[in-house]
């Protein structure tokens, strides 16, 4: 069985630029979410996609935006990077949208914007 | 809509010590809770969940938790820790059947284990 993956695991950028977090979600699992976890905190919501449509959206403006492929890997764009941007992005995958709360989460995305 | 307070930012504790994380949420509808450990440098992953029935649920690593409605509560407990255990413990809350969108996890709790 193949785990959540995540690419790349570190990146370094400068305000004003754009990134693409890339994610494929574990062998059988149809629902990807994505996760802001800023330094000290937990992780905050962003969006889901269930089988390629976003499926609920958190409190991030649309500079924060989605994919979903049909084979349910999922990027992450990020438009007009702003110093607070920077933050781990942990994406999780589930099946059928994660009703029981169980994500399996990647190792996450190291995003740094100077 | 839900909410979860942790609260303990860290909690050092000597290793073979028990130990208990604190955790608390609001709601006004029947909840699943969760624990998610997070490693350094690692994703979250489930220590365990209570979704209904028995009020004590046991997960891995030989942590367990107790649901108490009366006091909104659902504290993390382990009996003995191990130096392996030093991670951040974040609890989370969500409404039965609702997406995984709905899950509203706690600022999180440093565990750290001295010799």
């Amino acid at each position: 069985e193949t785990g959540v993956t995540q690419s790349p695991t570190h990146l370094i950028k400068t305000r004003g630029q754009q990134v693409t977090l890339r994610c494929s979600s574990q062998s059988g699992h149809n629902t990807v979410s994505w996760y802001q976890q800023a330094l000290g905190q937990g992780p905050q919501f962003i969006f889901q996609y269930y089988r390629e449509e976003e499926n609920g959206r958190g409190n991030f403006p649309p500079r924060f935006s989605g994919l979903q492929f049909p084979n349910y890997s999922s990027e992450l764009n990020v438009n007009a990077l702003e110093l607070d941007d920077s933050a781990l992005y942990l994406c999780a995958s589930s099946s059928d949208r994660g009703h029981t709360g169980e994500l399996f989460f990647g190792e996450g995305s190291r995003l740094t914007v100077l | 809509a839900q909410s979860v307070t942790q609260l303990d930012s860290q909690v050092p504790v000597f290793e073979e010590a028990p130990v208990e994380l604190r955790c608390n949420y609001s709601s006004s509808v029947s909840v699943y809770l969760f624990w998610y450990v997070q490693y350094p440098n690692q994703g979250l992953q489930l220590l365990l969940k209570y979704l209904s029935g028995s009020t004590l649920v046991k997960g891995i690593n030989g942590f367990e938790a107790e649901f108490n409605k009366s006091q909104t509560s659902f504290h993390l407990r382990k009996p003995s820790v191990h130096i392996s255990d030093t991670a951040e413990y974040f609890c989370a809350v969500s409404a039965p059947y609702s997406s995984a969108s709905k899950i509203i996890f706690g600022s999180g709790t440093r565990l750290s284990i001295r010799p």
